[in-house]
């Protein structure tokens, strides 16, 4: 089975740029976290959606935002970019217990 | 908010037992997580507990104690392999808005 995947893997941008990052869940997970990392740091939650709707959002600022589409995929947006920005983003999905949740490889974001 | 510590850094020897533990103070608690992270990647889940007490998986076993806001995740008879970041995260609440600590970077030496 395939695990949670996420595309782009890499990406450069400048100050100011929006960006678009891509997450497909593990089949038949209905939830899908957004985590950003930062070199040296613990994933920080940004956004968790669950059947299309947001259950959740972090202490991000409104120049992110997300969404579910109905096959349970989901994309992270990002306005305005900042250098502080650069970051890994991370996908996790989980299942209707959410015993876990699953990470993607990541999408590592750099913005210059 | 949510405080989750962990050591940065810990070193051991092929073949050895290393500890690694954290402390959180959270909001809520229903749940904690150990993941392994190796450079570059994405995290990987190693264990979940809910309950006191030690949960065993191979080599590695990971505790927790509820009242004392701790938990410990033990990794024995080292490999090389298992050099890499090992994060804790807490589950505030029952629905899986994970809050992670920094992270403790364990580095193997032959």
């Amino acid at each position: 089975d395939a695990g949670v995947t996420q595309s782009p893997t890499h990406l450069i941008k400048t100050r100011g740029q929006h960006v678009t990052l891509r997450c497909s869940p593990i089949s038949g997970h209905k939830s899908v976290s957004w985590y950003q990392q930062v070199l040296g740091q613990g994933p920080q939650f940004i956004f968790q959606y669950y059947e299309k709707e947001e259950r959740g959002r972090g202490n991000f600022p409104d120049r992110f935002s997300a969404r579910q589409f109905p096959n349970y995929s989901s994309e992270l947006n990002v306005n305005a970019l900042l250098l502080g920005d650069s970051a890994l983003y991370l996908c996790a999905s989980s299942g209707e217990l959410q015993e876990t949740q699953y990470f993607g490889p990541g999408t590592r974001l750099l913005v210059l | 908010g949510q405080n989750i510590d962990q050591p940065t850094e810990m070193t051991a020897t092929e073949g050895a037992i290393v500890q690694i533990n954290c402390t959180y103070q959270t909001s809520g608690f229903n749940g904690l997580f150990w993941y392994q992270q190796h450079a570059g990647e994405a995290p990987t889940f190693l264990s979940y507990n809910v309950l006191d007490g030690l949960e065993e998986k191979g080599r590695f076993s990971s505790f927790l104690s509820r009242s004392k806001g701790y938990s410990y995740l033990l990794l024995k008879e080292l490999q090389m392999k298992d050099s890499a970041s090992y994060l804790c995260a807490v589950n505030p609440s029952n629905d899986y808005k994970l809050s992670f600590g920094a992270g403790t970077t364990v580095t193997v030496r032959a």
